[in-house]
């Protein structure tokens, strides 16, 4: 298994432009969840989905959108790319939100300048 | 989900065994103490968790206190690879759905 993998690895953007931040699982698992982490700080959940069509927001959800279609794919997307977005996302995936494990993906690294 | 405090840093000789504390005064009976790690910004990796009793894996113990208010995570014989952050996170059956990441204490495993 691939595990949880993570498309792009860096991009830099700038001001206003938009992108997909993409992940996939392997592992068949219903919850997949999108965290940021900005330089010395913690994760912050962005948003999360219990399964194929079911999303919601988490702690810091604005400026983004996400979509589940699919029970591998969960891609975020930044509208209008703005610095404050500027930070290491990562994209991670659980059985169940009682799974003791979330299996995360390696990050992209993004910068708007 | 109760709150954690750890300390920001600590130090460990390579081979000695690596102690990393965790309050977690607040914590409530149904909920579980999670340890994570982050090496070098790639992604957390689950080391191991624990309800009541102490547990051990492959990776390393986690020791929790009578009262739940505190454990301490143990990496036996702490390797330069060992070197990374780790976060302590409580969470319980119910509640929010991810887990709260703080800033959690930078283990620097000197040789």
């Amino acid at each position: 298994n691939a595990g949880v993998t993570q498309t792009p690895k860096f991009r830099i953007l700038k001001i206003g432009q938009s992108m997909t931040l993409q992940c996939t699982q392997d592992m068949n698992h219903n919850y997949m969840y999108w965290y940021r982490q900005d330089p010395g700080m913690g994760l912050k959940l962005i948003y999360y989905s219990v399964g194929a069509g079911i999303t919601d927001k988490g702690e810091v959800p604005n400026g983004y959108n996400v979509s589940r279609s699919t029970t591998e794919d969960f891609p975020l997307r930044l509208e209008l790319a703005a610095p404050s977005q500027t930070s290491v996302y990562f994209c991670a995936s659980s059985y169940s939100r009682e799974a003791y494990e979330q299996y995360f993906g390696p990050g992209t690294r993004l910068t708007v300048t | 989900d109760a709150k954690t405090t750890q300390p920001p840093s600590m130090d460990c000789a390579e081979g000695r065994a690596a102690n990393l504390p965790c309050n977690h005064s607040t914590i409530s009976g149904n909920e579980y103490v999670y340890w994570y790690r982050q090496i070098h910004s790639q992604g957390p990796q689950y080391i191991i968790h624990g309800l009541k009793n102490n547990e051990t894996n492959e990776m390393a113990s986690l020791i929790i206190t009578e009262d739940r208010k505190s454990s301490t995570l143990i990496l036996p014989h702490a390797t330069l690879r060992d070197t990374a952050v780790y976060y302590c996170i409580v969470r319980g059956e119910t509640g929010a759905n991810n887990l709260f990441f703080g800033t959690g204490t930078r283990l620097t495993v000197i040789p």
